[in-house]
């Protein structure tokens, strides 16, 4: 199975300060297709995950364009550019490149 | 609106069966791969099993394979999860999710509430 590696596992910012969460894979997400399949979700208390973003970069509709995801390969990275209050919650990466699909072990993003 | 309505969850013995369901609108249901995904107490998301659309493959996670089954009704708009044998590690909460169409690159973009299972004496 894809091991997928997340750090940091909580994260303290202010509100309006940057923010970014690294996740690592032991293989490569780069599918026969020539895409990447890394996506990010945001589980904010009380509620199901929510999809951020999808093939690495790809913001889903809707989402604000203070999150991005950039990388790799194995590597890659969520940054939220100016953290706001709503962005509280559970953040977790997830391969979809091969079954089982496989997620990181979370971020806690608290506010300041 | 898309909208995943996920059931059937509750209270069972260690060794007991249950079956919960996914009521999906607002799609074109027979069009889509579809999961079930779980977090224990506390803890991360689990992904359990897929089905693609017209239930002709399904693959599951080693730690529920021979025990749970999933199945589609797409004249129902419905998914669902047989799960029999029932162990205390499974216990958690049972998200069903959207997962793809065969030409796309999302995974999961919409899910259901969830369905509490708790496996206890």
């Amino acid at each position: 199975d894809v091991v997928m590696t997340q750090t940091p596992v909580s994260l303290s910012v202010t509100p309006g300060q940057p923010a970014s969460i690294s996740c690592k894979s032991s293989q490569s997400l780069v599918y026969s297709d020539g895409k990447t399949y890394l996506f990010w979700y945001l589980q904010k208390p009380g509620q199901p995950p929510q999809l951020l973003i999808y093939e690495v970069s790809r913001r889903l509709s809707g989402v604000p364009d203070r999150f991005s995801g950039s990388g790799s390969g194995t590597d890659f990275t969520l940054k939220i550019s100016r953290v706001e209050a709503e962005d509280v919650g559970d953040y977790y990466c997830m391969q979809g490149e091969r079954l089982p699909y496989t997620f990181g072990q979370g971020t806690k993003l608290e506010i300041k | 609106e898309v909208q995943l309505l996920d059931s059937g969850g509750g209270l069972v013995q260690p060794g007991g069966s249950l079956r919960l369901s996914c009521a999906a609108s607002g799609f074109t249901f027979s069009t889509y791969w579809m999961s079930w995904v779980r977090q224990s107490p506390g803890k991360g998301l689990e992904w359990v099993a897929i089905i693609k659309e017209d239930g002709s493959e399904k693959y599951y996670a080693d730690s529920v394979k021979g025990r749970f089954t999933i199945s589609r009704d797409n004249g129902k708009n419905s998914l669902y999860l047989q799960m029999n044998s029932l162990r205390a590690e499974d216990t958690a909460v049972y998200y069903c999710a959207r997962d793809h169409i065969t030409t796309g690159t999302t995974r999961f973009d919409y899910w259901g509430q969830g369905t509490l299972v708790t496996v206890s004496s």
